[in-house]
């Protein structure tokens, strides 16, 4: 069963504009991972913000979490055509978090 | 730049063949993961091994499915009498210390025919 929603299903923009994600779950995390994975390819891991954390930056990226409402956010800034991915959240919980818990994914295009 | 390496990428059988599928984790990496991913999902975990021990396999979709990390080095899944409804693309992934991010091999896309 998949315990986080990515919120659009997909999303178009272009080049230059900035695109946010969203990702709601249901059960308590410790921790919420983001990827990206280009068409048929394997992810990429690119953030993970802890349940005590609010906001994380890391470079065009910054993802937020709110645990009382139980959901993230990702925002990627002046967005490339590079960009054009599906990109999902995984929660991880239980003891030791080794178990990642996908949503379906966003998939975003960014038009040139 | 060692990362995780999976093989074969591509593999297509006919139904009731087994097959078999490396992972080579990131070298110090002592957590390794095995996931499915079918069209239009997320992907699903299966199983979970720190070292040589499997510490979670209850997430295997059948006892057609099994895992193995003999030498706590590489990995291998099994799946025997292979089904159409097999055919998804299988992940692995490793990490240092359990809730650490996890880093993706490339994947073995399946095709049972």
């Amino acid at each position: 069963s998949q315990q986080g929603e990515e919120d659009p299903q997909a999303l178009s923009i272009q080049e230059g504009e900035n695109a946010t994600m969203n990702c709601s779950y249901k059960t308590s995390i410790n921790n919420l991972q983001w990827y990206r994975q280009n068409s048929g390819r394997g992810l990429v891991h690119l953030i993970l913000i802890r349940s005590n954390e609010r906001e994380k930056h890391s470079g065009r990226l910054r993802v937020t979490l709110d645990t009382s409402k139980k959901s993230s956010s990702l925002l990627i800034t002046a967005s490339r055509a590079a960009d054009t991915a599906s990109y999902f959240c995984a929660t991880g919980s239980g003891a030791g978090s080794y178990q990642l818990t996908f949503g379906k994914g966003t998939k975003l295009s960014v038009i040139p | 730049d060692t990362g995780v390496s999976q093989d074969p990428r591509h593999k297509i059988t006919k139904r009731g063949q087994n097959v078999t599928f490396r992972c080579d984790p990131i070298s110090e990496h002592n957590r390794l993961y095995w996931y499915r991913q079918t069209l239009g999902q997320g992907p699903e975990f299966l199983t979970y091994f720190q070292n040589e021990a499997q510490l979670e396999k209850s997430r295997l979709l059948s006892d057609r499915f099994s895992a193995e990390r003999p030498k706590g080095s590489f990995s291998t899944l099994e799946i025997q009498r292979t089904e159409q409804g097999d055919s998804a693309m299988y992940l692995c992934a490793s990490s240092f210390l359990a809730g650490d991010e996890q880093y993706f091999g490339p994947g073995t896309r399946l095709t049972v025919t």
